[in-house]
């Protein structure tokens, strides 16, 4: 079964450094996502992504923050010069439509920041 | 912004048992869906449901979007031990794509 798959799997890094976080979506997926998990919380929506171009982003996804799809299979999350509190589990996930399509998560990247 | 009560927090549990867990927003959605997560795990889907009033079974799990579009319950019957781990409801709410994502329920099963 085609499943979405994040690298890497854990990333330190030292605060103020920038990070990308690479996902590889189901293949015939149009609609793309980030969410983050600090730990022990809930799943937090951070953006969403169409057509080469941000459909929603919720209040986390500040300018710190930016998505791109650099080509025709990965989709990034950047992160620049990181702060402590970015520490957390970041999912990726996708589906093949916004309504009436469940959405599909990898099994994420664990960004530490020291 | 929009949040999600879902109850319980945590069970214990005998292997065999049933399970029953809910979720309630205090707005309507028009997308119920259910996942498990597993540790160092990204959430994996058990059930979606589009349509209030749905019910949906997916092998021993029953879930089903309440008729006001406000609440959701997922049960499990006859629980065994890799039915441990979190549980999290998510919905959707408007034209919007994004899940909001409740604060989960932790199962443990004792064999």
């Amino acid at each position: 079964e085609p499943e979405v798959t994040q690298t890497p799997s854990h990333q330190v890094t030292q605060m103020g450094q920038e990070v990308i976080l690479r996902c590889v979506p189901i293949s015939n997926h149009l609609y793309f996502y980030w969410y983050r998990q600090i730990l022990g919380q809930k799943v937090e929506f951070l953006v969403s992504f169409y057509n080469n171009e941000i459909s929603e982003k919720s209040e986390i996804f500040d300018d710190q923050f930016s998505v791109e799809r650099p080509d025709g299979s990965n989709f990034t999350l950047k992160i620049r010069s990181t702060k402590l509190e970015d520490s957390a589990m970041y999912f990726c996930a996708s589906s093949d439509s916004t309504y009436n399509q469940p959405q599909h998560f990898g099994d994420g990247t664990r960004l530490s920041i020291l | 912004g929009q949040q999600l009560n879902q109850s319980p927090q945590s069970m214990f549990i005998q292997e065999g048992e049933d399970v029953s867990m809910n979720c309630t927003s205090s707005s309507i959605f028009n997308t119920w869906l259910w996942y498990k997560q597993d540790p160092g795990e990204g959430p994996v889907l058990l059930i979606a449901l589009y349509k209030a009033g749905e019910l949906t079974s997916n092998g021993r799990l029953t879930a089903q979007f309440g008729i006001t579009r406000k609440d959701s319950f997922l049960n499990i019957s006859a629980s065994i031990p890799s039915d441990v781990g979190i549980y999290f409801c998510a919905g959707r709410e408007g034209s919007q794509g994004n899940l909001i994502f409740g604060k989960g329920t932790k199962l443990s099963v004792k064999p």
